[in-house]
Formats: C-alpha cells, sequence, structure tokens
C-alpha cells in the first residue's frame, strides 16, 4: 500500500529564497507523482506531473524532481514570494489511472 | 480548468438527513473519484469510478455511496448524515496530463 509523507508540515521563509519541499513514498512502482497548491478555503491547482520515466520536470519558477529509487520527490521553488504562501500538496499514483494517495502537505509562508 | 462542476459548493444539514452531493464534468472522463479533506488526514479516498455504473471503494468508505449512470455525473450520497461526515469534498478527474479537481462542497452536519 502506498504511503506518502511530506516534512516539514510547516516551513517559514524570507521572500527571494529559494527552498525545497519534501516528499517521500514508499512503494517505489510508482507510475507518476503529482505536485498540488492548496491555497485556504479553496480547491487544489496542479503545479506538475512527473511520470515514472522522468527526473524532472519545470515549470517557470517551480521544479519538481522524483527519484524512484529512494522513493523521494522534491519540488525547487526559486525566489520565493509572498505570493507564493500556499499548502502544496504531493501525491503519488501506481497507475495512470490509479487513485492518487496524498500526503498531509507542507504549509509554505513566504514573509515580505 | 478540467471542466469540473460540484454542487452545492456548500451546505448545511442535520444528523440523519440523507444528502447528495454532485460532480459534473464536460470532458468525457472514464475515471472520477470523491475525496475528502479533513484538518489533520489531508484527502482521502471514498470511491471512485471506472465507467459508468463501475464504481469501487476507496479507503473511508463507510456511510457513503455513489452512482454513476452517465459519463459526465458522479453522484455521492450520504444516506444518513452523521457529525463525523463534516468536511470538504473533491471530486477528481483523471486526464491525461494527471488528475485535476473539482472546487470542491463544503458540509456540514449538526
Amino acid at each position: 500500500k502506498q504511503e506518502v509523507t511530506q516534512i516539514p508540515a510547516a516551513l517559514s521563509v524570507p521572500e527571494g529564497e529559494n527552498l525545497v519541499l519534501n516528499c517521500s513514498f514508499t512503494d517505489s512502482a510508482i507510475y507518476n507523482l503529482q505536485w498540488f497548491r492548496q491555497d485556504p478555503g479553496k480547491g487544489l491547482t496542479s503545479l506538475l506531473l512527473i511520470q515514472s520515466s522522468q527526473r524532472e520536470q519545470t515549470s517557470g519558477r517551480l521544479n519538481a524532481s522524483l527519484d524512484k529509487s529512494s522513493g523521494r520527490s522534491t519540488l525547487y521553488i526559486a525566489a520565493s514570494q509572498p505570493g507564493d504562501s500556499a499548502t502544496y500538496l504531493c501525491a503519488a499514483s501506481n497507475s495512470g489511472n490509479t487513485p492518487l494517495v496524498f500526503g498531509k502537505g507542507t504549509r509554505l509562508s513566504v514573509i515580505a | 480548468d478540467a471542466g469540473i462542476t460540484q454542487s452545492p459548493r456548500h451546505k448545511v444539514t442535520e444528523t440523519g438527513t440523507p444528502v447528495t452531493l454532485r460532480c459534473h464534468q464536460t470532458e468525457n472522463h472514464r475515471y472520477m473519484y470523491w475525496y475528502r479533506q479533513d484538518p489533520g488526514h489531508g484527502l482521502r479516498l471514498i470511491h471512485y469510478s471506472y465507467g459508468v455504473k463501475d464504481t469501487d471503494k476507496g479507503e473511508v468508505s463507510d456511510g457513503y455511496s455513489v452512482s454513476r449512470s452517465k459519463t459526465e455525473d458522479f453522484l455521492l450520497t450520504l444516506e444518513s448524515a452523521t457529525s463525523s461526515q463534516t468536511s470538504v469534498y473533491f471530486c477528481a478527474i483523471s486526464g491525461l496530463a494527471g488528475k485535476f479537481f473539482g472546487p470542491g462542497t463544503r458540509l456540514t452536519v449538526l
């Protein structure tokens, strides 16, 4: 059974800092991993999807990596801004249509 | 935007009453999912569907039932709502670029 963990649960950084959010998963037979952003009281916005055959995906200031052998994914945010403040969720799937298994998220605060 | 809507967006009901939440999608996706989100627990799968009339249970399915009589609609029913079912409910679909979520329904059971 796939389990996903995100540590830390909360993180506060000054504006402009580069930061890394961590995600670990237990089953290396992962098909893909997806990162989401959730603002307070809002829905989930998909940020990046990494297939098991890929090592990295990039979108603007965001870069996500996947290391199946170590059971880890990271989300790198460059030059953080107050508008990046949100909860970031990672979720793993063991096939293309298998339901996602979510971590509990990292709540990020970027201080101006 | 994956063309997913949920209704109602907010609902307050009383213990013991039946409640049905609707998820509607416009892009003919085969797979649909219902999750609930609670503080301290994150997002947990309730039920999912892999086609019309084809559904399966998730991690927290007790007290919930689902139906899918046509591709575009996936209904979640609480037969007799309890206070422990107070939560935010999200519907999702599976597309080529990953899974995408609806805006959520905030349900309060008094």
